[in-house]
């Protein structure tokens, strides 16, 4: 299996209601960061939190990171019909060299 | 003014071939990626280059062969090309290796027939 796990694989909400998205990895991370990829395009950078860092804000996005458990979550509160999207949990590892290892994403839909 | 460009957006070729991808930013960074999106979106590593330094080759087969001309350049050929070679490859750029946020471009769609 992956280094990350997003779940669930599939969300779809009501517009205006909040939308939380899991990921878990397997090994030691310096910091997990989490993307946006709308469809056709390529994958946007939302927000990093670093190993030490327990829970980042930004705008309607708050993000926790559980290194105990191996596991963070992204929240998006007051969703909007423009949340809809794929989102990534990615992280950053050394295996040799550093690099990013991406989850299969969760993708989320908004309904209006 | 894209950060992260390449080219073609769309790629439809036949077994066999060879093509290239080329991929370009413009944000002054260091590092540069291939990634692989197959059809499951899951997103793989392929290659990473620092100052234009082949620093990670994931198992890729070698008819996959990244080329560097300078740090705002990132190509990619395929050489014979294969049906499991169809998926979206996407370049993306940081400012040091993997420790901060990555500027993907927009994805080459590659269809082999």
């Amino acid at each position: 299996s992956q280094q990350g796990e997003e779940d669930p694989q599939a969300l779809s909400i009501q517009e205006g209601e909040n939308a939380t998205m899991n990921c878990s990895y397997k090994t030691s991370i310096n910091n997990l960061q989490w993307y946006r990829q709308n469809s056709g395009r390529g994958l946007v950078h939302l927000i990093l939190i670093r190993s030490n860092e327990r829970e980042k804000h930004s705008g309607r996005l708050r993000v926790t990171l559980d290194t105990s458990k191996k596991s963070s979550s992204l929240l998006i509160t007051a969703s909007r019909a423009a949340d809809t999207a794929s989102y990534f949990c990615a992280t950053a590892i050394i295996q040799g060299a550093q690099k990013l290892v991406f989850g299969q994403g969760t993708r989320l839909t908004i309904n209006p | 003014d894209t950060a992260v460009s390449q080219t073609p957006k769309y790629l439809v070729t036949q077994m066999g071939n060879d093509k290239s991808i080329k991929c370009e930013q413009n944000l002054g960074h260091d590092t540069m990626y291939w990634y692989k999106q197959d059809s499951k979106k899951f997103l793989k590593i392929m290659f990473s280059y620092n100052n234009k330094e082949l620093i990670i080759n994931e198992t890729v087969p070698n008819r996959f062969s990244p080329k560097s001309p300078d740090k705002a350049h990132l190509n990619l050929h395929i050489n014979s090309l294969e049906l499991g070679d169809s998926a979206v490859y996407f370049c993306a750029s940081s400012q040091g290796e993997a420790q901060g946020a990555l500027h993907f471009g927009n994805g080459t769609r590659l269809t082999v027939t």
